[in-house]
């Protein structure tokens, strides 16, 4: 089946520093990967929508300049949370939506297992 | 505006037990619709899946109904065993054709199964 890895797993760091996760796509293309933000008890919220080769499209509410995303290659997509602070802390979960091709349904999105960040 | 929401945040059931998870869409654009499990601490686990041009869907102990006319969806979970407890979420697209690929969760439902 379809693996979405996440890297790191977790990580905590201080204020105002910034922090990257990666999303890769293991055993299938990817052009078109999601960025998600889920608070404890909470659902999962769609912060942004990343396209290979071009600029991510970001939700309404959710600053740009603040998290930003490279969507480097059909397998890997990264997040930066830039100068972080202690309200940034969340599960972070990206979803990667199949380009299809070796038995992998074309359109099914696949989840990573999160990053928790913890902003001291 | 948009929204999928649930009726019911929590339910407990004993072991063995059908399980009915409820879940309230409001865009009726949606044309298909996804549950999914998520554990503590893990991703999203897909469950099932339904269009909208179908009412009904079964998998392996599960069931999905939709009801396009009341935009309700409803997971059903056959012989619950204490390995499905979790935190279960419904969540709608608009599916293929066009752009929007995007997906909207609904608030989730803990289950949790008694042994």
């Amino acid at each position: 089946g379809a693996v979405v890895s996440q890297h790191p797993s977790w990580v905590i760091c201080k204020s105002g520093t910034s922090v990257k996760i990666e999303c890769r796509s293991l055993d299938f293309q990817a052009t078109t990967m999601f960025w998600y933000r889920q608070f404890p008890k909470q659902s999962l919220m769609l912060m942004a929508t990343s396209n290979e080769g071009s600029k991510a499209t970001y939700e309404q509410g959710v600053e740009k300049d603040k998290f930003l995303i490279n969507h480097a290659s059909l397998t890997l997509s990264t997040l930066t949370v830039t100068s972080a602070h202690p309200e940034d802390s969340s599960f972070y979960i990206c979803s990667a939506r199949a380009d299809g091709g070796r038995g992998v349904p074309y359109n099914e999105q696949f989840f990573g297992p999160g990053t928790r960040l913890t902003v001291l | 505006g948009e929204s999928v929401g649930l009726h019911l945040p929590t339910l407990s059931v004993q072991e063995g037990d059908n399980s009915i998870i409820n879940c309230a869409y409001s865009n009726s654009a949606s044309d298909y619709f996804i549950w999914y499990k998520q554990e503590s601490g893990k991703g999203p686990q897909f469950i099932i899946d339904i269009r909208s041009n179908m009412d009904k869907r079964q998998g392996q102990r599960v069931t999905v109904l939709l009801n396009k006319t009341v935009k309700h969806l409803s997971l059903q979970i056959a012989a619950t065993q204490p390995g499905d407890s979790a935190v279960y979420f419904c969540a709608e697209n608009r599916g293929s054709g066009g752009s929007n690929y995007k997906l909207t969760f609904g608030k989730g439902t803990l289950l949790t199964v008694n042994p």
